[in-house]
């Protein structure tokens, strides 16, 4: 299967953590990204975890994967209000597809 | 560094008109593909394709015809536009390296009234 599943929005408070969840359903994916969209503006790349990793951080962002339960999370310390955008999940579907989420739209408020 | 380009940023079409979206990118990669995005269906491959002189049907190729003109450049022609074909379109290439992910262009929003 090809379905990747994520909440539609998401509010937070500036300051605290944002979590954004996804889980899929090609247990064969190599790859696991997060893309951040703006508005106004393409699709831009985010992070990405290997499926042999557990976790991966990156400054404010931390990607965590549970392949048992095909389950994928963004963690984004510190919210700020320039990180109010649309987060969408993708899985590697073979060497060049990608299968995407709905996307999340993530809001911070002061 | 550009990166992909797509043209035209906005365009209004009449039902029945047809048009044609450009894509070129300069970072060598050998995949291009094109998608739809529709509030509340994320992103929806129209087709792609996986090296230059090969064109695939994704999820939704009905109403769409492409051509991978060269490497750089992949096209996408609505020959009959239909109001159910207003949306942002994406293109987007990707090399290699599965790390690397996709490169998107900014979109065109396009309109059928």
């Amino acid at each position: 299967g090809e379905d990747v599943e994520q909440s539609l929005f998401l509010s937070v408070r500036e300051g605290d953590s944002s979590v954004i969840n996804c889980t899929y359903t090609d247990s064969s994916s190599t790859y696991l990204y997060w893309y951040k969209q703006e508005p106004g503006a393409g699709l831009q790349l985010l992070t990405y975890i290997f499926s042999n990793m557990d976790m991966k951080q990156d400054q404010r962002l931390t990607v965590l994967l549970n392949k048992k339960d095909k389950h994928l999370s963004l963690r984004i310390a510190d919210t700020q209000t320039g990180d109010s955008a649309i987060y969408f999940c993708a899985e590697s579907i073979n060497d060049y597809k990608l299968s995407f989420g709905a996307g999340t739209t993530v809001t911070v408020r002061a | 560094n550009a990166g992909v380009t797509q043209t035209p940023k906005f365009q209004v079409l009449k039902t029945g008109q047809s048009m044609t979206l450009q894509c070129a990118q300069d970072m060598n990669h050998n995949s291009m593909y094109w998608y739809r995005q529709d509030p509340g269906m994320g992103l929806r491959l129209i087709y792609y394709s996986a090296s230059e002189g090969t064109t695939d049907k994704g999820e939704v190729p009905n109403g769409y015809n492409v051509s991978r003109l060269n490497k750089r450049e992949f096209s996408l022609r609505l020959e009959s536009a239909a109001p159910s074909q207003t949306s942002v379109y994406f293109c987007a290439s990707s090399g290699d390296r599965g790390d690397y992910g996709y490169t998107f262009g900014s979109g065109t929003r396009l309109t059928v009234v």
